[in-house]
């Protein structure tokens, strides 16, 4: 059984560029949730996608968007990259629905931006 | 605003010696509370999750344990070995979300020595 995929597992942009990061949830989950983990403290919720929609955001500016497609699988964009952006972007899959509502979590894309 | 908050934030232990680990949130309407590992660089793999009406939780030499009055939880590891070297990140699921977002704190580093 697959866990949480995610793609690429590194990339390096520069200032101003824009990025796109993948992830595919673990088999028989529906709801994708995207964090940003800086160097050093602990993952910041960014948004969470289920049934193609942005069900809840965190405080991060519009410059972050999202997608989820029909196969649950879900993408996160970040257009006129900062420095600050720099930072490994975690996607976790879940069940809606289950009650506890767990989540696993990919490996994650370490985003370098120069 | 919830806040969650983890000390030490570094931890260094000879090898055999018991581990405490301590996580407060200054609300205290949560879902329930989860104790997360992470090895460099990579993704958070879910250890132990304690529901909000439970005290504690055990998993072989792990024991978690659950103050929500007073807003406070242990993750306690016992015999430690080389290999429990990692960062260990507790998250809180506010009561009011529906959605499975977490808030996490920074996180303890901890290193086992031989």
């Amino acid at each position: 059984d697959a866990g949480v995929t995610q793609s690429p597992t590194h990339l390096i942009k520069t200032r101003g560029q824009q990025v796109t990061l993948r992830c595919s949830p673990k088999s028989g989950h529906d709801t994708v949730s995207w964090y940003q983990q800086a160097l050093g403290q602990g993952p910041q919720f960014i948004f969470q996608y289920y049934e193609e929609e942005e069900r809840q955001r965190g405080n991060f500016p519009d410059r972050f968007s999202g997608h989820q497609f029909p196969n649950y699988s879900s993408e996160l964009n970040v257009n006129a990259l900062l420095l600050g952006d720099s930072a490994l972007y975690l996607c976790a899959s879940s069940l809606k629905g289950t009650g506890a509502n767990v989540l696993t979590f990919g490996a994650g894309s370490r985003l370098t931006v120069l | 605003k919830q806040e969650v908050t983890q000390i030490p934030a570094a931890l260094s232990v000879p090898e055999g010696e018991n581990l405490v680990l301590n996580c407060s949130f200054t609300d205290s309407a949560i879902y329930n509370l989860q104790w997360f590992r992470q090895d460099p660089g990579k993704g958070l793999t879910s250890l132990l999750l304690i529901q909000s009406s439970q005290r504690e939780q055990t998993s072989g030499r792990l024991n978690a344990s659950l103050d929500k009055s007073s807003g406070r939880s242990t993750l306690y590891i016992a015999a430690s070995q080389p290999g429990d070297s990692a960062t260990y990140l507790c998250a809180v699921r506010p009561l009011d979300d529906s959605w499975g977002k977490l808030q996490f704190g920074a996180g303890t580093q901890v290193v086992v020595t031989p």
